[in-house]
């Protein structure tokens, strides 16, 4: 089944403790993105990747990072998480960042930190 | 600035027909989305539309006017399962020339019996 998986998909963690949220996609999609969504904020978009090693700040990159060092795999990284930081996370893939190729989510990963 | 405008909440009767629409003022346009989004679950796509017109899949129509900036999603023959939020998300070229997608709030679909 063509799938955007993401883990942890609830976590609650302390203020500082380095964590990670992985995604991993079985499409051999190119284009991978990481969005936080809050209320009344909509979806941000965090970091994104057009392939392997090639990856650009989106709005909201402070506090995260990423890498791309295998296609299907776009981990999130929060060295140092704070509480605003506390938010649902969704990652996506699409075949390409160009066109109108739809971007597939994963189920989301709710994050608080304390 | 590039900026999306939706209606924030719609409400409906089941069987009906709702128009959502939305407005943007963006540079570089490269492409609309309209995603649907169930409280608590991911985003799903809808629709694309990247020139002018109509575009028809099922119960569900997209439109757009590039030179108005405004987009509209058509929800035909409404059915309970469609409340749901549904996203407007505009694709541009950012300064670097790479794309970049701007999303609306969405706009909160009720229906009702």
């Amino acid at each position: 089944e063509a799938q955007v998986t993401q883990n942890p998909r609830y976590l609650i963690t302390v203020t500082g403790k380095k964590l990670t949220v992985t995604c991993s996609q079985n499409m051999n999609h190119e284009y991978m993105s990481w969005y936080r969504q809050d209320p009344g904020l909509g979806l941000r978009q965090i970091y994104y990747s057009m392939n392997v090693e090639v990856t650009d700040k989106g709005d909201v990159p402070e506090g995260y990072k990423v890498s791309r060092k295998e296609k299907r795999n776009f981990p999130l990284i929060l060295e140092s998480p704070s509480p605003n930081q506390t938010s649902l996370y969704f990652c996506a893939s699409s075949l390409s960042g160009a066109g109108g190729y739809e971007q597939y989510f994963g189920p989301g990963t709710r994050l608080t930190v304390t | 600035g590039q900026n999306i405008d939706q209606p924030t909440e719609m409400t409906a009767t089941e069987g009906a027909i709702v128009q959502i629409n939305c407005t943007y003022q963006t540079s570089g346009f490269n492409g609309l989305f309209w995603y649907q989004q169930h409280a608590g679950e991911a985003p799903t796509f809808l629709s694309y539309n990247v020139l002018d017109g109509l575009e028809e899949k099922g119960r569900f129509s997209s439109f757009l006017s590039r030179s108005k900036g405004y987009s509209y999603l058509l929800l035909k023959e409404l059915q309970m399962k469609d409340s749901a939020s549904y996203l407007c998300a505009v694709r541009i070229f950012n300064a670097g020339n790479n794309r970049k997608l701007i999303w609306g709030l969405g706009t909160s679909l009720a229906v009702n019996p």
